[in-house]
């Protein structure tokens, strides 16, 4: 089975753009995860989207906006870059089995502000 | 409000060595714990998880035992190689309300050979 798949791995943006992510879960998961991974702040989780309904969301600014389609496939965006969102950005997605739930994480998309 | 707590790192090993990873954590409701494992230039992948109090979560040598009476989720492995150099992360799934994941800062251990 492919694993999680995002693209671009890497994206360099200037200050006030505005950038897309993509995230192609394991097939028959309907549960993704983003988060944001800085040396500083570790692992910081944005939203959880489940059958295209954002389920959880992090402290995160409306800057930081997702969707899932129908196929389990998600977007990340963020509106007007500022220098502090350059970080790797991790997608995960997951069966959603409550509890027990494992999730299953792509290679990530490094995102650096300029 | 719910949070793991790990040990700071770098932890710096000779091949062989013992480890021991510190892990805490607060939680309302009944947590499932779970460590995870970031080899450079990947994403996180499962390394063992626990569901109850007493079980015992191990894959490649590395163990770790959830204890409710001190909140704790610490992990260890016998002998640790060099291949063994990575970042690794304790994390919980909150199960009041919908279930969320909640990770640990994460800790960066370095094996020499």
């Amino acid at each position: 089975k492919a694993g999680v798949t995002q693209t671009p791995r890497y994206l360099i943006k200037t200050r006030g753009q505005q950038v897309t992510l993509s995230c192609s879960p394991i097939s028959g998961h309907r549960s993704v995860s983003w988060y944001q991974q800085t040396p500083g702040q570790g692992l910081q989780f944005l939203f959880e989207y489940f059958s295209e309904t954002q389920r959880n969301k992090g402290n995160f600014p409306g800057r930081f906006s997702g969707r899932q389609f129908s196929n389990s496939r998600s977007e990340m965006n963020v509106s007007t870059l500022e220098l502090g969102d350059s970080a790797l950005y991790l997608c995960a997605s997951s069966l959603a089995q409550g509890r027990t739930d494992t999730q299953y994480f792509g290679p990530g998309t490094r995102l650096t502000v300029l | 409000g719910n949070s793991v707590t790990q040990m700071e790192g770098p932890v710096t090993l000779s091949e062989e060595a013992f480890l021991t990873i510190n892990c805490t954590y607060t939680a309302t409701g009944y947590p499932s714990l779970f460590w995870y494992v970031q080899y450079p230039g990947e994403g996180l992948q499962l390394l063992l998880k626990a569901t109850k109090a007493d079980d015992k979560g191990s894959n490649k040598g590395f163990e770790a035992t959830y204890r409710k009476e001190t909140t704790s989720f610490h992990l260890e492995k016998g002998s640790v190689q060099v291949s063994d150099s990575a970042v690794y992360f304790c994390a919980l799934i909150l199960t009041s309300g919908t279930y969320k994941y909640i990770f640990g800062t994460g800790t960066r251990l370095k094996v020499l050979a």
